[in-house]
């Protein structure tokens, strides 16, 4: 298995708080995403990055934001933490080559915001 | 991203070949096949991809059509462990390029 993991994996928080998510990664692979699920909605793309300190939105970036100092780990912050984003988050991470992308994914973080 | 078909559910007896079906009639040409599946409370596992030749690997073999219309993947010998949901995606190779889940088909792989 890849190496990717997430910390924590299982949060309580209530409305209004600040939350950041880790994701660590031992591949040193350039490519790293935030990924939300929700029952009815799939996987949704919140951000990714493609390099250290290179970062771009995806589908559903609204109250998120993310930050990556160093190759290896991705933080992903809800600065207001709302209701609405309890959810479950997955990292992933991958390295374009010329015959693939294939994505690898961590093993998730169950957030609730009361 | 082409849009891909797959049944909502499928049952498989443990010991025997799963073979999942997906249509992806809109796929372009330089659109890949990919498949995922995720275990319960589990992160999406990456199983296979393909463009237009069939492959094989540790997990599973993926047959594309010719016309490259629709794909199998084959599970050869289904364990209880590979009872999931199975997500066939068409997609470019573009660096950073996000997956997009439709509904999967939830494979239960029976005793």
């Amino acid at each position: 298995d890849a190496g990717i993991t997430q910390s924590p994996r299982h949060k309580v928080t209530e409305t209004g708080t600040p939350v950041t998510l880790r994701c660590h990664q031992t591949e040193n692979h350039r490519y790293m995403y935030w990924y939300r699920q929700d029952p009815g909605h799939g996987l949704r793309l919140i951000h990714y990055s493609y390099g250290v300190k290179d970062t771009d939105k995806g589908e559903v970036s609204d109250g998120y934001s993310v930050s990556r100092s160093k190759t290896e780990d991705f933080l992903l912050t809800l600065e207001s933490a709302t209701s609405s984003q309890t959810s479950v988050y997955f990292c992933a991470i991958s390295e374009s080559t010329g015959t693939g992308d294939e994505q690898f994914f961590g093993p998730g973080t169950r957030l609730t915001v009361l | 991203d082409a849009k891909t078909t797959q049944p909502t559910s499928m049952d498989c007896a443990e010991g025997r070949a799963a073979n999942l079906p997906c249509n992806h009639s809109t796929i372009s040409g330089n659109e890949y096949v990919y498949w995922y599946r995720q275990i319960h409370s589990q992160g999406p596992q990456y199983i296979i991809h393909g463009l237009k030749n069939n492959e094989t690997n540790e997990m599973a073999s993926l047959i594309i059509t010719e016309d490259r219309k629709s794909s199998t993947l084959i599970l050869p010998h289904a364990t209880l462990r590979d009872t999931a949901v199975y997500y066939c995606i068409v997609r470019v190779h573009t660096a950073g390029n996000k997956l997009t889940f439709g509904g999967g088909t939830r494979v239960l792989v029976k005793p």
